[in-house]
């Protein structure tokens, strides 16, 4: 079965740092890759997405991620964070062949970003 | 446009009674989701909608749980009964066809 896996389920950082949040799929066939953002209190938000192109992908408020195809990632980046980055990151996948979209996403990242 | 509405937004029920999400998608839109989080795990879906037809329901935990959709507009679930382990947010989607999902900000279901 398909699954989604992001390694870190809490990361705390300085504002200005830098941002990286792994995620790994296990599915061998094409798939389409999200990133989610919930933000407190809010509802889910898309970041980016990847469906063929380009592996690295721009996203809004300067997130980016890069698909490497060899070793089923699709990690999120971000140069340099701010407070309001703070939320929770989840990384989604959809199987791209059959007209089939239901997603499956990975346990979430919190991240706190400290002043 | 209006987007994904959820309610109620938080739901606090005895094990055993009954308590029925609802879920207005965008309007327009024929696929309709529902996911589900416990406890801070991964969200999972749940079942799917196409128009008021289920289009795969092989994520419902048991027969506990009743989604519908009349008419092809909102959409309801029902967890009759409640057992606490259903406790989560659960979150409802919709998407116009080949279109990407929009998110309603979650039902919070607490049973004590």
């Amino acid at each position: 079965a398909q699954s989604v896996s992001q390694h870190n389920h809490h990361v705390i950082l300085s504002e200005a740092a830098s941002l990286e949040l792994g995620c790994n799929y296990s599915y061998g066939g094409t798939v389409n890759l999200f990133w989610y953002v919930q933000y407190p209190g809010q509802h889910l938000q898309l970041l980016l997405k990847y469906f063929s192109g380009d592996p690295l992908v721009k996203g809004i408020k300067g997130f980016e991620a890069e698909f490497i195809k060899s070793k089923f990632s699709f990690n999120l980046r971000k140069p340099s964070v701010q407070w309001s980055d703070t939320a929770e990151y989840f990384c989604a996948v959809i199987r791209a062949s059959g007209g089939y979209n239901k997603l499956i996403f990975g346990a979430g990242t919190r991240l706190a970003v400290h002043p | 446009e209006a987007g994904v509405t959820q309610f109620p937004s938080h739901s606090v029920i005895e094990k055993g009674q009954t308590v029925t999400l609802r879920c207005d998608p965008i309007s327009g839109h024929d696929n309709l989701y529902w996911y589900r989080r416990v406890m801070g795990k991964e969200i999972k879906f749940l079942l799917h909608f196409v128009k008021e037809s289920k289009q795969d329901e092989s994520g419902m935990p048991n027969n506990r749980f009743l989604a519908e959709r009349t008419g092809g507009t909102y959409s309801t679930l029902k967890v009759q009964p409640a057992e606490l382990e259903d406790s989560g947010v659960y979150f409802c989607a919709s998407s116009s066809y080949g279109g990407g999902y929009t998110f309603g900000s979650g039902t919070r279901l607490t049973v004590v």
